[in-house]
C-alpha cells in the first residue's frame, strides 16, 4: 500500500544527544514537509523539501537539521542545540503543484 | 500575516447529529486553499476536504461538507450524523503563502469534537 512511514514511534532523548528521525514515503511524491506539535497546538513547519538535494527552512527550523538525499526519504535530525524537543513530529508529503498534504503516524520525541 | 482562528476549544455532540466546527482565516491573497483534517487519539492527521477560493460550490465529501464563506473570511467545517468515530481532534489550515516554496501549510489550534451515545 502506498502511503509514509515514520519511525520510530516513541523516541527518548537524552541531555546533550542528537537523535533522527525517520520519514519515508512511496507516493512518488515530490515534497516533503517536517511539522512539529506541541500539546493542544496546530503544526508547526520545521523544514521542507521539494526537490533532491534541496530543503528550505521553515518557521522553528532552530536545533534541527535534515537531508534529501532520495526522493522517497527525508530524515530529520534533532540536534542538542533544541533546547525543548519535547513534542509531537510529524511527516507530510504532497505532489507539486498540488496542495494537499499527507502525513505519517508521527514520532513522540520524549527528552530523559 | 497569514493566520488561521479555531475559537472551539471543545465541542460536544450526540450520536446521529450535525456539527459544525467554526474556522475563520485572514489572507491578502486572493488564490489561497483551505483544508481541514482530523487528528485521532493516535496523532496520525488525516486529510477530509479542500475548498479552493475560486470555487463556487462549497466542497463536500461524504458526511464531510466545507459552509464557505468567503466575504466573511470563514471556512467551517459541517458534519452531518456524527458517529462515535467521529470523536478527535479538527484542524482548519491553509497554505501558507509567505513561505518560499508556497506549500506548507499554517494551521489553527484544532478543536477537540466528542461525540457520545
Amino acid at each position: 500500500d502506498g502511503g509514509i512511514t515514520q519511525s520510530p514511534k516513541y523516541l527518548f532523548r537524552k541531555e546533550g544527544q542528537n537523535v533522527t528521525l525517520s520519514c519515508e514515503q512511496n507516493l512518488n511524491h515530490d515534497a516533503m514537509y517536517w511539522y512539529r506539535q506541541d500539546p493542544g497546538q496546530g503544526l508547526r513547519l520545521i523544514y521542507y523539501s521539494q526537490i533532491v538535494n534541496d530543503f528550505q527552512k521553515g518557521d522553528i527550523a532552530e536545533g534541527y537539521s535534515v537531508s534529501r538525499e532520495k526522493k522517497e526519504s527525508f530524515p530529520l535530525t534533532v540536534t542538542s542545540a533544541q533546547k525543548n524537543p519535547t513534542a509531537f513530529y510529524l511527516c507530510a508529503s504532497s505532489r507539486i503543484n498540488q496542495e494537499t498534504q499527507y502525513f505519517g503516524p508521527g514520532t513522540r520525541l520524549l527528552v530523559l | 500575516a497569514q493566520k488561521i482562528t479555531q475559537t472551539q476549544p471543545g465541542m460536544f455532540v450526540q450520536e446521529k447529529e450535525a456539527v459544525t466546527l467554526d474556522c475563520t482565516y485572514d489572507t491578502s491573497d486572493q488564490s489561497y486553499g483551505l483544508f481541514w483534517y482530523k487528528q485521532p487519539s493516535s496523532g496520525e492527521m488525516i486529510f477530509l476536504i479542500y475548498q479552493g477560493s475560486y470555487d463556487e460550490q462549497n466542497a463536500t465529501e461524504g458526511r464531510y461538507s466545507l459552509n464557505f464563506q468567503k466575504a466573511r473570511k470563514s471556512a467551517n467545517l459541517v458534519i452531518s450524523a456524527s458517529q462515535l468515530g467521529d470523536s478527535a481532534m479538527y484542524f482548519c489550515a491553509m497554505r501558507d503563502s509567505a513561505n518560499q516554496a508556497g506549500t506548507a501549510l499554517i494551521f489553527g489550534k484544532g478543536t477537540t469534537l466528542s461525540v457520545s451515545s
